[in-house]
């Protein structure tokens, strides 16, 4: 089965800081990784996404993330944040095939501070 | 143009009843999901749909419904309201399947 797991909760940077989440994900093949912002009160923005190809990924809002397949991981990043980022992040993997589904990770809450 | 787009976007109701959470997409796409996300975020897949068809029915209980009567629109039916069906429900499609998801805003149902 499928799973997706954010070791943080909470992160709290300054405004201007770098900005590491991380996610581990858990699937028997080759995954499709995506990373979704939901501001408060908001639904889910699709941030960026990992099918094939290149590892490293960009985004949009300057974000980027690393699918590095040795550590079944797929980090988001932001060089330096701005007091728009602070939102909740979810990692997901998807599924492949007719019954296919996104397993969110329980997600990062992300707070700048100023 | 909104894309995915539900009503009502908040739903508060009384225990026992039956209501319907209503979900559009002007995408083209052929794949539709419902998803809950409760009091701590978490976020979980309920149903998807292809084309018209059930495609994933993820241990719901059957008093969630879902219908869909062409593959631009995807709706929810729930009986016999519980508390614990609180929670924010949001609507999703995709082109196909595996691909990317666009979200629709959420229905935020509070059950009392």
């Amino acid at each position: 089965a499928q799973s997706v797991t954010q070791p943080d909760i909470h992160i709290t940077v300054s405004e201007g800081a770098s900005l590491e989440l991380r996610c581990n994900y858990s699937y028997g093949a080759t995954p499709y990784l995506f990373w979704y912002v939901q501001s408060p009160g908001q639904g889910l923005q699709l941030l960026l996404k990992y099918f094939s190809g290149d590892t490293l990924v960009q985004g949009i809002k300057g974000f980027e993330a690393e699918f590095k397949r040795s550590q079944s991981s797929f980090n988001l990043r932001k060089p330096s944040v701005h007091w728009s980022d602070a939102a909740e992040y979810f990692c997901a993997v998807g599924s492949t095939g007719t019954a296919s589904k996104l397993t969110f990770g329980t997600g990062t809450r992300l707070q700048v501070t100023l | 143009d909104t894309a995915v787009s539900q009503t009502p976007k908040y739903l508060v109701t009384q225990m026992g009843n039956d209501k319907s959470i209503k979900c559009e997409q002007n995408l083209g796409h052929d794949t539709m999901y419902w998803y809950k996300q409760d009091s701590k975020k978490f976020l979980k897949i309920m149903f998807s749909y292809n084309n018209k068809e059930l495609i994933i029915n993820e241990t719901v209980p059957n008093r969630f419904s879902p219908k869909s009567p062409d593959k631009a629109h995807l709706n929810l039916h729930i009986n016999s309201l519980e508390l614990g069906d609180s929670a924010v429900y949001f609507c999703a499609s995709s082109p196909q399947n595996g691909n990317e998801q666009f979200f629709g805003p959420g229905t935020r149902l509070t059950v009392l």
